[in-house]
């Protein structure tokens, strides 16, 4: 089952602009994390936000946490053509990560 | 550094044949994940190796089955293949079976006909 469900489900969006994706989840978590996969390939771990933080940066990514509406959302500043990829949000315990479908983004020249 | 490796790349097996796919974890890392990941969809979780041993499962039938060696490589076997199993492989690992981040291999894209 998924625990965690992504927002919107495709966006396009031209070069140099901010794309902004969001994630709902279901049940209490002690941290969210947010992944890229490139044309259905390995993963990539962006960021981790602990349950007890709000607000985290890495250099072009801000990802903010909302653990009384159960939703967090991932910014990307500046995008770039090389962002062009799919973006999952993932939670749960030490020995299973629960995701979402994924947000599919395209950068557009 | 060597990442996380896995082979085969691609796979391409008949409706009641076996697989079996490896992966080689990323250098110091001791604690290996298998996930499932169908087209259009995130991963599902399937276990979960530490110590030469299965320490979680998620909800997938007998069929998948794996193991782990001293090394820290793992196996990901699937008996009486069927259809609905055509999907990427990803193999995950992490130092330790406490530690949150995961470093993904590229996959195993496996296609029955």
């Amino acid at each position: 089952s998924q625990q965690g469900e992504e927002d919107p489900q495709a966006l396009s969006i031209q070069e140099g602009e901010n794309a902004t994706m969001n994630c709902s989840y279901k049940t209490s978590i002690n941290n969210l994390q947010w992944y890229r996969q490139n044309s259905g390939r390995g993963l990539v771990h962006l960021i981790l936000i602990r349950s007890n933080e709000r607000e985290k940066h890495s250099g072009r990514l801000r990802v903010t946490l909302d653990t009384s509406k159960k939703s967090s959302s991932l910014l990307i500043t500046a995008s770039r053509a090389a962002d062009t990829a799919s973006y999952f949000c993932a939670t749960g315990s030490n020995y299973q990560l629960i995701w979402g479908a994924g947000t599919k983004l395209i950068i557009k020249p | 550094d060597a990442g996380v490796t896995q082979s085969p790349t691609h796979l391409i097996k008949t409706r009641g044949q076996q697989v079996t796919l490896r992966c080689s974890p990323k250098s110091g890392h001791d604690t290996v994940s298998w996930y499932q990941q169908a087209l259009g969809q995130g991963p599902q979780f399937i276990f979960q190796y530490y110590e030469e041993e299965e320490r979680q499962r998620g909800n997938f039938p007998d069929r998948f089955s794996g193991h782990q060696f001293p090394n820290y490589s793992s196996e990901l076997n699937v008996n009486a293949l069927l259809l609905g199993d055509s999907a990427l492989y990803l193999c995950a690992s992490r130092s330790g079976p406490y530690s949150y981040e995961q470093y993904f291999g590229p996959g195993t894209r496996l296609t029955v006909t």
